[in-house]
């Protein structure tokens, strides 16, 4: 079975500096998506960044950034220029690409991200 | 991509009833998602609706529980039943897209 591990419980950042949360994740596919979702106060889920297995190349959406290490099953989210508004839970996500016969989505237990001013 | 509108956003029920939470998207979807979120916790996933079809259950949520209606490619319904105090959390519906995720605001249900 599929395993998304956030050893990080909690983390806090000065506001415009950068900040790393880790996610490793335990699979023996090949093929798969990774995830990182933010959940604010809120409750709403957003996706902030998606990695396809298969590409090399790191995955960036604006001040976010991925570090994808497949052989280390490592995929940890860079957040730069820290925000007040980037407080949030986030969650690393993974699900499996098996020709469409599995969707689900695994969810690490989460980081609690503090923006300090 | 795809919104989903869910409903009610909170609700307060007694022991022993029953609530239903929609979850309405304003295009058709495949596959939609039933998660649990325990205050400050991840989620985990109840069940998965495929339209026209029983909905697939994981390991501790049964039917009986959780009943899921699945009608059409926009719209789907999870019952939670003969509630108790530990049925308190957040519920959440997910629909699968091209890029990702779609998820509704969630529904926080309190059991007194």
């Amino acid at each position: 079975a599929q395993t998304v591990t956030q050893s990080q419980p909690e983390m806090s950042v000065q506001e415009a500096e950068t900040v790393t949360l880790s996610c490793t994740y335990d699979t023996s596919e090949s093929d798969y998506y990774l995830f990182w979702y933010k959940q604010p106060p809120s409750r709403q889920m957003i996706l902030v960044i998606r990695q396809e297995a298969y590409k090399q190349q790191n995955a960036t959406e604006n001040r976010f950034s991925v570090n994808f290490q497949k052989a280390a099953k490592s995929f940890s989210l860079k957040i730069s220029d820290s925000q007040l508004g980037d407080a949030a839970m986030y969650f690393c996500a993974y699900r499996m690409n098996s020709g469409g016969s599995n969707y689900k989505l695994t969810f690490g237990k989460g980081t609690l991200l503090t923006v300090n001013p | 991509s795809a919104v989903i509108s869910q409903k009610p956003s909170r609700d307060i029920c007694q022991r022993g009833t029953s609530l239903t939470i929609q979850c309405q998207v304003d295009s058709q979807v495949t596959m939609m998602f039933w998660y649990r979120q325990q205050p400050g916790q991840s989620l985990t996933l109840i069940a998965t609706a495929n339209q026209g079809s029983e909905a697939t259950y994981e390991s501790g949520f049964v039917i009986d529980k959780f009943p899921i209606s699945r009608p059409n490619l926009t719209f789907s319904t999870l019952t939670v039943s003969n509630m108790s105090p530990e049925d308190s959390s957040i519920y959440l519906c997910s629909s699968s897209t091209l890029y990702g995720y779609t998820f509704g605001s969630g529904t926080r249900l309190t059991v007194v």
